[in-house]
């Protein structure tokens, strides 16, 4: 089964700073779909960006973009201007063939005012 | 119109009590699944329905019985509660093999068992 690892377990950044997150993936697939989902307090599942592996271009959604380099198969979130309402857990999510999602252990970030 | 709803958002009840836990989508998506997320918020995959037809099918106790009446309702019923089944229960759908994956989830159910 594909593994996803998230390594950093905590994270804190200043408001209006920017922050990384770092996730990795073991794969053997060409084709396959990365994703980071965000957890808030609320605790619902939130997508926050999805990239296709079959695109060299990283992902943006307007403060959140993505680092994907398939070949290191890793897949950074960057959240950019950091506000308080980005505090949460992320989850880096792989889906591949046969429609299954694998999840990493999550990052919570912490947002400092 | 929410899109994957689940009921209830919470769940209290003692040890070897029986309860399910209800999953409605109305995103048209052929695939759904059950999720827990244990305390430590590890999300692991318990089962998956394709139109109906189970397909996934991870280590979890006999207790748990899934039920898909059709393709956009997935149950989970629970027999002889334990107290290691406190966690929150997420359903969740996606589109089946040729469309652009993406998992779309419900609230949650928060199962607490005293």
């Amino acid at each position: 089964a594909q593994t996803v690892t998230q390594s950093q377990p905590e994270m804190s950044v200043q408001e209006a700073e920017t922050v990384t997150l770092s996730c990795t993936y073991d794969t053997s697939e060409s084709d396959y779909y990365l994703f980071w989902y965000k957890q808030p307090p609320s605790r619902q599942m939130i997508l926050v960006i999805r990239q296709e592996a079959y695109k060299q271009q990283n992902a943006t959604e307007n403060r959140f973009s993505v680092n994907f380099q398939k070949a290191a198969k890793s897949f950074s979130l960057k959240i950019s201007d950091s506000q308080l309402g980005d505090a949460a857990m992320y989850f880096c999510a792989y889906s591949g063939t046969g429609n299954q999602f694998y999840f990493g252990t999550g990052t919570s970030l912490t947002v400092i005012p | 119109d929410t899109a994957v709803s689940q009921t209830p958002k919470y769940l209290v009840t003692q040890m070897g009590n029986d309860k399910s836990i209800k999953c409605e989508q109305n995103l048209g998506h052929d695939t759904m699944y059950w999720y827990k997320q244990d305390s430590k918020k590890f999300l692991k995959i318990m089962f998956s329905y394709n139109n109906k037809e189970l397909i996934i099918n991870e280590t979890v106790p006999n207790r748990f019985s899934p039920k898909s009446p059709d393709k956009a309702h997935l149950n989970l019923h629970i027999n002889s509660l334990e107290l290691g089944d406190s966690a929150v229960y997420f359903c969740a759908s996606s589109p089946f093999l040729g469309h652009v994956q993406t998992l779309h989830f419900g609230n949650g159910t928060r199962l607490t068992v005293t």
